[in-house]
């Protein structure tokens, strides 16, 4: 079963503004990997964050971690056209483990 | 560097039909992945291998079967396709490394359609 969840399904913004998206999930991690998929495409990293980390980002993303309700949001800030895309939190299901599952995505849509 | 490279890109089968699905990659990873993904939902985990000759059920196996017999590929096998395998295949790799914190690549996919 599939325990990322990430909220909302579909969103979409115009071209400068901020998106941003939510991840729960139930279980404890060790880490939180955030994955975009473009259209047609297999899924790039973009960026991880470990348990002990509250924050952290990398360019135009924001990535939080609240460990005591288990999500996690990423946000995009000044979105371009280029950001269009599906994006995929994912984390291994336990310590030591080889799996990594993912939610259902959120569709981000920017309009130039 | 080719990274993950996954054959063939497009694919129609008939019910029953059999077909392997073939991922390579280049970048001595110990772990390979076999996803599937499915419209509107994210990817779900067939099999996978921590190592050459090594494999191991995911979370939705049945119908399929897989072989590590060299480190830099990972083939998935349908013995008898069926209609209900149509999907787009993906493959992933990872380093066996803490430093590498257990980011997979994954490769372009595999569009599959069973008729």
């Amino acid at each position: 079963s599939q325990q990322g969840e990430e909220d909302p399904q579909a969103l979409s913004i115009q071209e400068g503004e901020n998106a941003t998206m939510n991840c729960s999930y139930k279980t404890s991690i060790n880490n939180l990997q955030w994955y975009r998929q473009n259209s047609g495409r297999g899924l790039v990293h973009l960026i991880l964050i470990r348990s002990n980390e509250r924050e952290k980002h990398s360019g135009r993303l924001r990535v939080t971690l609240d460990t005591s309700k288990k999500s996690s949001s990423l946000l995009i800030t000044a979105s371009r056209a280029a950001d269009t895309a599906s994006y995929f939190c994912a984390r291994y299901s336990g310590a030591g483990s080889y799996q990594l599952t993912f939610g259902k995505g959120t569709k981000l849509s920017v309009i130039p | 560097n080719a990274g993950v490279t996954q054959t063939p890109k497009f694919r129609v089968l008939k019910t029953g039909q059999s077909m392997t699905l073939l991922c390579a990659q280049d970048m001595n990873h110990e772990y390979m992945y076999w996803y599937r993904q499915d419209p509107g939902m994210g990817l779900r985990l067939i099999h996978y291998s921590v190592g050459e000759g090594t494999t191991a059920k995911g979370e939705v196996p049945d119908g399929y079967n897989v072989s590590r017999l060299k480190k830099q590929n990972f083939l998935l096998g349908l013995e008898s396709a069926a209609p209900s395998q149509t999907s787009v295949y993906f493959c992933a790799s990872r380093k066996e490394s803490r430093l590498a914190k257990n980011i997979q690549y994954f490769g372009a996919g595999t569009r599959l359609s069973v008729l």
